[in-house]
């Protein structure tokens, strides 16, 4: 299995560019989770689908983040427009449903935003 | 509400020793625990987990923790650290919202001297 994976591994952007983060889960597993990793903040989920279903957006900072999984196999994460201080690692994480919810993650964007 | 307390920040140990790791969780239910690692760069990996029964978990790499139901902690031990187990660790406990979201505590990062 080729594990989670996240496109791109880097982006640097200017301040009020959008940001498009990818994640393509591993195949099978029913939830998929979005982090943002900082040297502050430490480890934070945003949000987390259930089946593609957003079940708890409550950790998305403001409503210039959004998030969308169309189907099984696929998951953005979007910034418009982006801010210095949204710069950060973000991590993707997909579990199977039912065999108590051990997350698998994949290798995280590392985002600047000048 | 849900919280995961790791109260070192840091710790450093020197290669061969012992080493313990702490973590305290506080959810009203049968917890779910975990320990992952992060090394530098890389997402997390899963170290170990507990669900039920034996409340001392084996994981790879050697690492060990032991379930307190009384203590509602989950420590981490290794008997004899190697440099290569320099990294952050986080422990983490899942909870059922609907689906089963992870909430991580805040990490230890562990330094292996020589």
């Amino acid at each position: 299995d080729a594990g989670v994976i996240q496109s791109p591994r880097h982006e640097v952007t200017e301040m009020g560019q959008e940001v498009t983060l990818r994640c393509k889960p591993i195949s099978g597993h029913n939830s998929l989770f979005w982090y943002r990793q900082t040297m502050m903040r430490g480890l934070e989920l945003l949000i987390y689908f259930n089946n593609n279903v957003p079940i708890d957006d409550s950790g998305m900072p403001e409503d210039r983040f959004s998030a969308k999984m169309p189907n099984a196999s696929f998951s953005t994460l979007k910034i418009q427009p982006s801010e210095p201080r949204d710069s950060a690692v973000y991590f993707c994480a997909s579990s199977p449903q039912g065999l108590g919810e051990t997350q698998y993650f994949g290798p995280g964007t590392r985002l600047l935003v000048l | 509400a849900q919280s995961v307390t790791q109260p070192d920040i840091h710790i450093t140990v020197s290669e061969g020793a012992s080493l313990e790791l702490r973590c305290n969780y506080s959810y009203g239910a049968t917890p779910y625990l975990f320990w992952y690692v992060q090394s530098p760069g890389q997402g997390l990996q899963l170290l170990l987990k507990y669900f039920s029964g034996d409340t001392l978990v084996q994981g790879i790499k050697g690492f060990e923790a032991e379930f307190k139901r009384s203590q509602s902690s989950f420590n981490l031990r290794k008997p004899s650290v190697h440099w290569s187990d320099a990294a952050e660790y986080f422990c983490a406990v899942a909870v059922n919202t609907g689906g089963f979201k992870t909430i991580f505590g805040a990490g230890t990062r562990l330094f292996v001297k020589a």
